[in-house]
């Protein structure tokens, strides 16, 4: 069993702030890392797959970075809207063998 | 529409009784891949298929079986479900170029 963690486990902010969550993973054998939005009683929808060291996406104010080194990723959205409340998945793709984090809830404030 | 599609959304059951959820894609993806989610454990793999006859097991596989005869179809099956396998199951399909899509899932009650 291969270990991913995320933190915060939740967060609650003001609409209009800026905010981060890490996703931690093993270093080695490094294959892709992917992000999921899970709104409550809906499917997770994927926001980003990373494969390269230093790679960074965007999505609108969404946007994810990528250190395979050290394992690590961060997901960042810029001005929170209370629309952006769900939590946020990572997952290890460790070869087509998926490890998901727990995620973490956010929670957007209006 | 591209789609994953689950069925049924909910099932109530009892130990032992054989049951099947079946999952479909019209997205002619590759790979497809069954999670059960539990409160506070997280999405868990059960089984994954990169193709049509290849399936493997992931994280929790015992308990389950999967088979991929057709591209578009990848259906769970529980031969004997017993009260530990009552969870919220999602099916999912998609390939790391084009990102993966999860059904709309299914809550089984197994009683």
């Amino acid at each position: 069993i291969l270990n991913v963690e995320q933190s915060p486990q939740s967060l609650h902010v003001q609409e209009g702030d800026s905010t981060n969550f890490t996703c931690s993973f093993p270093s080695s054998n490094f294959y892709a890392l992917h992000w999921y939005r899970w709104e409550t009683a809906k499917s997770p929808e994927a926001l980003f797959v990373m494969t390269l060291n230093g790679d960074e996406k965007k999505k609108g104010r969404i946007s994810a970075t990528l250190n395979t080194k050290e394992g690590y990723s961060y997901l960042y959205i810029k001005g929170s809207q209370p629309e952006d409340s769900a939590t946020y998945l990572c997952a290890f793709d460790n070869f087509n063998k998926f490890y998901f984090g727990s995620g973490t809830k956010l929670n957007v404030k209006p | 529409e591209a789609q994953v599609t689950q069925n049924p959304r909910y099932l109530i059951t009892v130990t032992g009784k054989k049951l099947t959820v079946t999952c479909s894609q019209n997205m002619n993806h590759e790979y497809m891949s069954w999670y059960r989610q539990d409160p506070g454990l997280g999405l868990r793999q059960i089984y994954y298929s990169m193709n049509v006859e290849v399936t493997d097991k992931g994280d929790v596989p015992e308990g389950y079986k999967v088979s991929r005869k057709e591209k578009r179809n990848f259906p769970l099956i529980l031969e004997s479900p017993s009260p530990n396998q009552t969870s919220l199951y999602f099916c999912a399909s998609g390939g790391l170029n084009v990102g993966y899509t999860f059904g709309s899932g299914t809550r089984l009650t197994v009683v």
